[in-house]
Order: structure tokens, then sequence, then C-alpha cells
């Protein structure tokens, strides 16, 4: 069975610093990974997602992520925090399903505070 | 293009009424996945219906059903509703023959049971 650890309900950086979102999983296969950022009141958005291709993937907003095999983690991060960028952020694992369809298995979430 | 829509935004319901929840897929996706997202926590996966029958379900009861209609929409239905069903209901979308597809989320229905 899959699942995702998120460490730290809450973290919170000042404006301009670095930005570090922990994220462990666990799969009996080699998984895809994903991270999505939800703002209030919406639904969630892609941030980006690794397939078994380059381990550093880049996605929008300048967050990047990765996988680290050997420590079972997809950490998120970007160098530069924005005001813009508080919001809770997800973690997701997923592997094949009975009907050959990847269902993504999310962490708890971690919400993320930017201070000016 | 228009992603992926959900109606209605808000929803209030009383003990052991039955609430239908509806979804539109985004263009030219096929498939529409149900998650139900608690209060501080992340979705958790209800079904997911392709060409109109149920494919996968979670751990979800049988209150909980659905529908997929021949335009992709769909719809969500819980029978016998509990307090514990409050919750934001999100709908996703995706293409089923591009399986590793990344799933559209819409922007959820929240649903407050009294």
């Amino acid at each position: 069975a899959q699942s995702v650890t998120q460490l730290g309900s809450h973290v919170s950086v000042s404006e301009g610093a670095l930005v570090l979102l922990r994220c462990n999983y666990s799969s009996s296969v080699p998984p895809y990974l994903f991270w999505y950022v939800q703002y209030p009141n919406q639904g969630l958005q892609l941030l980006l997602k690794y397939t078994s291709a380059a381990t550093l993937v880049k996605g929008i907003n300048g967050f990047e992520a990765e996988f680290k095999k050997s420590e079972t983690s997809f950490h998120l991060t970007k160098p530069s925090a924005h005001m813009s960028d508080a919001a809770e952020y997800f973690c997701a694992v997923s592997d094949r399903g009975r009907g050959g369809s990847y269902i993504p298995t999310f962490g708890r979430g971690t919400s993320l505070i930017v201070h000016p | 293009d228009a992603g992926v829509t959900q109606s209605p935004t808000h929803l209030i319901k009383t003990r052991g009424q039955q609430v239908t929840l509806r979804c539109s897929p985004k263009s030219g996706h096929d498939t529409v996945s149900w998650y139900q997202q608690a209060l501080g926590q992340g979705p958790q996966f209800i079904f997911q219906y392709y060409e109109e029958e149920e494919r996968q379900r979670g751990n979800f009861p049988d209150r909980f059903s659905g529908h997929q209609f021949p335009n992709y929409s769909s719809e969500l239905n819980v029978n016998a509703l509990l307090l514990g069903d409050s919750a934001l209901y999100l709908c996703a979308s995706s293409l089923y023959k591009f399986s590793q597809e990344t799933q559209y989320f819409g922007p959820g229905t929240r649903l407050l049971v009294l």
C-alpha cells in the first residue's frame, strides 16, 4: 500500500527566505509523485510531478522537488518565498490501480505561512 | 478552454437527507474521479468513473454512489447523510488512455451537514 508523510503541518518563513516542505513516501513499486497547492476556498493545482525521468523536477512558480529513492523522499523547495506562496501544499504518491489508472494518495498537507 | 467545473459551490443539508453533487470535466477528458477532503486533511479518493462505469473505489460506504453520463459529466450521490460527511468534495478529470496523465481538479463543493 502506498502512503505519504508530510513532516510539519505548518511551516513559517520570511519573505525572500528559502522554502522547504518535506515529504516522505512509501510505495511497493516505483511511484509517481506529485506536489499540489491549494489556495483558500479553491481546488488543487498541480505544481510539479515526478514520473521516473529526471530526479530533479521543476514546476510552476519557481518550485522544484528532488526525488531521492534511497531516502524515499520528495521534498519541495523554492529559493525565495513570496507572499503569494502562502497556501496549503499537498504531496501525493500514486501507482497503477486495478483499472490501470493512477490514483493519487495524498498527505495531510503543510500550511505555508509567509511573513513580510 | 473551460477547466473542471462543479456545482453547487456550497450546500447545507441535515442528517438523514440525500445530496447530489455535479461535475463537468475539462474539455477532452473522459475520466472523472471524486475525492472527499475533510477540514485539515488531504483529499481521500472516493471512486473513479470511465465509460459510464465505476472503475475503482476507495474505502467509502455504499451510501456514496455515482454516475457518469455519455457527455462524461458525473454526479456524486450521498444518502443518509451523517455529520461526518461534512467536507469539501473535489472532482478531478483526466484522460484514461494516458493513465499517467495528471488529474485536474475543480474548485469543489463544500457540504455542511447539520
